[in-house]
């Protein structure tokens, strides 16, 4: 079974608003990543958050981490058109640590 | 810097036949990883190596074979290709297990 699974599995917004998407896992880990893939590319690296730390930003991007409830969040301000794309989020335990991502467009 | 490279880009095969897609990278990375990718889903682990001359099998290991002979360099190999096999293939460096990953742009496999 998959580590990450991200949720929602699509999210559609309108340019300017907020985006929130959510990722569960199952087992401990160390750290936990995020990143973007448009459509067809490789997968882009945005953000990592180690397991001692609750929240970090980078740009308009904030994520937390509650590993408590085993759980993290990718909190994307001010959406542009260009941040349409699939994002995922991938921990450092186990084989299989990509879920299915979720698939956000941003409508101008 | 190259970062990760991916050759060939595109691929079409017909059942039985082998290749080998080859993955590149220039930053010194002592881990490598082998993902497929079909329509719609996530990543899914082939193999990964943790330095030369290692290789472990990852959650769909079966019907690829991989070898890192050089640091920069890991390759994964079909033996026989079969239609289940049509994917996207990526390859991805790290500095450490599952540290950020850097990716390459992928290879699309067509078994017909």
């Amino acid at each position: 079974s998959q580590q990450g699974e991200e949720d929602p599995q699509a999210l559609s917004i309108q340019e300017g608003e907020n985006a929130t998407m959510n990722c569960s896992y199952k087992t401990s880990i160390n750290n936990l990543q995020w990143y973007r893939q448009n459509s067809g590319r490789g997968l882009v690296h945005l953000i990592l958050i180690r397991s001692n730390e609750r929240e970090k930003h980078s740009g308009r991007l904030r994520v937390t981490l509650d590993t408590s409830k085993k759980s993290s969040s990718l909190l994307i301000t001010a959406s542009r058109a260009a941040d349409t794309a699939s994002y995922f989020c991938a921990t450092d335990a186990g084989k299989s640590t990509f879920g299915d991502g979720t698939t956000l467009t941003v409508k101008p | 810097n190259a970062g990760v490279t991916q050759t060939p880009k595109f691929r079409v095969l017909k059942t039985g036949q082998s290749m080998t897609l080859l993955c590149a990278q220039d930053m010194n990375h002592e881990y490598m990883y082998w993902y497929r990718q079909d329509p719609g889903m996530g990543l899914r682990l082939i193999h990964y190596s943790v330095g030369e001359g290692t290789t472990a099998k990852g959650e769909v290991p079966d019907g690829y074979n991989v070898s890192r002979l050089k640091k920069q360099n890991f390759l994964l190999g079909l033996e026989s290709a079969a239609p289940s096999q049509t994917s996207v293939y990526f390859c991805a460096s790290s500095p450490g297990f599952q540290e950020t990953q850097y990716f390459g742009p992928g290879t699309r496999l067509l078994v017909l």
